[in-house]
Formats: structure tokens, C-alpha cells, sequence
């Protein structure tokens, strides 16, 4: 069975900070490791994805994740945020031949102060 | 706007009624899926449909019914749900259900169990 952990379940940062949230998952085989984002009132929507290839990921709006398989991690980084950052971030994750079964780790609430 | 709605968007609803959410996507993806998203606790895949076809029921109780008449549609029959039931429901689609398929997400229905 798959799981997935963020461990940082609320982030407060201020404008220009640097963002980095933890994501780890357990899963025997290939992975291919999503990140999600749900601004407020929003649909979740996909932020960056990795199925193989450069493991460092680059997605939209300035986020990038690295895939350390040795660590199982996909951490979620930006080298300065912004107010409209503010959103619930999800890390998801589901095996190479599992079928499209995602598994979603609990999120991370991030609030950037103006 | 992701190409994928839900009605109603919120839902009250005693225990001994019947009530049944809607999907429609747009996008013309052969895959959908229902996810429960309560407060504190992970995204949950329920079920996945694959050219109208079930491919995985993820352990749910038998008062969730799911039905797919075609691959742009699909609905969660309710019926004596309990409170514990109340959550937001999630629809997605993807254009197959392979692991490497982006999933686009709805904006969920508000369901409330009396």
C-alpha cells in the first residue's frame, strides 16, 4: 500500500520568504509524484508532476519539487513567495502500474502575510 | 474553470434520504473518479471508472452507489448515510486511468448528513 506524509500542516510566511514543504511517501516500486494546489474558493489543480526523467520538476507560478528517491521525498519549494501563494498544498502519489489510484497526503495550509 | 462540474454544489440531507450528486466533465476524458475530502483527514479516492466501466471500488460502504451512463457523466447515489458521512465529495477525470494521467478536479459538493 502507498501513503503519503506533509508534515507541516499549517505554514505562515511573509512576503519574499522562501518556501519549502516536506512531502514523503512509502511505496515498494515507480512512483509518480504530483503536487496540488487549492487556492481559496478554487478547484484543486495540479501544481507540478514528476513520472521520470530530470528529477528536479518545474511547475507554474515560479514552484518547483525534487524527487530524492533514496529519501522518498518530493519536497515543494519557491525561492520567494507571494500573498497570492496563499493555498492549501497537497502532495499526491500513486505507483507506475497501479492504474491513475492517487494517494494524497493530508496538506499544507500556507498563509503568506502581505 | 477546469472543464469538470458538480451539482449541487451543497447538500443537507437527513438520514433516511435518498439524494444523488452529479458530475459532468468537458473535457472529453474516458476516466472519473469520486474522492471524499474530510475536515482533518487525507483525500480519499472511493471509486474509478474507466470507459463506464468500475475499475476500483476503494472499500465503500454500500450507501454510496456510483454510476457512470457514459464517460462525460457520473453520479454518487446516497442513501441512509450518517453524519459521519458529511464532507466535501470531489469529482475528477482524467483522460485514461494510467498512472501518469493529470487529474482535473471539480469543485466538489458541500454534503451535510442530519
Amino acid at each position: 500500500a502507498q501513503s503519503v506524509s506533509q508534515h507541516n500542516h499549517h505554514v505562515i510566511l511573509s512576503e519574499a520568504a522562501s518556501l519549502e514543504l516536506g512531502c514523503n511517501y512509502s511505496y515498494g516500486g515507480t512512483v509518480n509524484l504530483f503536487w496540488y494546489v487549492q487556492y481559496p474558493g478554487q478547484h484543486l489543480q495540479l501544481l507540478l508532476k514528476y513520472f521520470s526523467g530530470d528529477p528536479l520538476v518545474k511547475g507554474i507560478k515560479g514552484f518547483e519539487a525534487e524527487f530524492i528517491k533514496s529519501k522518498f521525498s518530493f519536497n515543494l519549494r519557491k525561492p520567494s513567495v507571494q500573498w497570492s501563494d496563499t493555498a492549501e498544498y497537497f502532495c499526491a502519489v500513486n505507483g507506475w502500474n497501479a492504474g491513475n489510484m492517487l494517494t494524497f497526503g493530508g496538506g499544507t495550509r500556507l498563509m503568506v502575510k502581505p | 474553470e477546469t472543464g469538470v462540474t458538480q451539482t449541487p454544489r451543497h447538500l443537507v440531507m437527513g438520514m433516511t434520504n435518498k439524494k444523488s450528486l452529479k458530475c459532468e466533465q468537458h473535457l472529453g476524458h474516458n476516466a472519473m473518479y469520486w474522492y471524499k475530502q474530510s475536515a482533518k483527514k487525507p483525500l480519499e479516492l472511493m471509486f474509478v471508472y474507466n470507459f463506464k466501466e468500475q475499475t476500483e471500488n476503494n472499500s465503500v460502504p454500500s450507501r454510496f452507489s456510483p454510476e457512470c451512463p457514459n464517460s462525460s457523466h457520473l453520479f454518487l447515489h446516497l442513501h441512509t448515510l450518517q453524519p459521519e458521512d458529511s464532507a466535501l465529495y470531489l469529482c475528477a477525470s482524467s483522460p485514461r486511468d494510467e498512472s501518469n494521467n493529470e487529474q482535473f478536479f471539480g469543485p466538489g459538493t458541500r454534503l451535510t448528513v442530519l
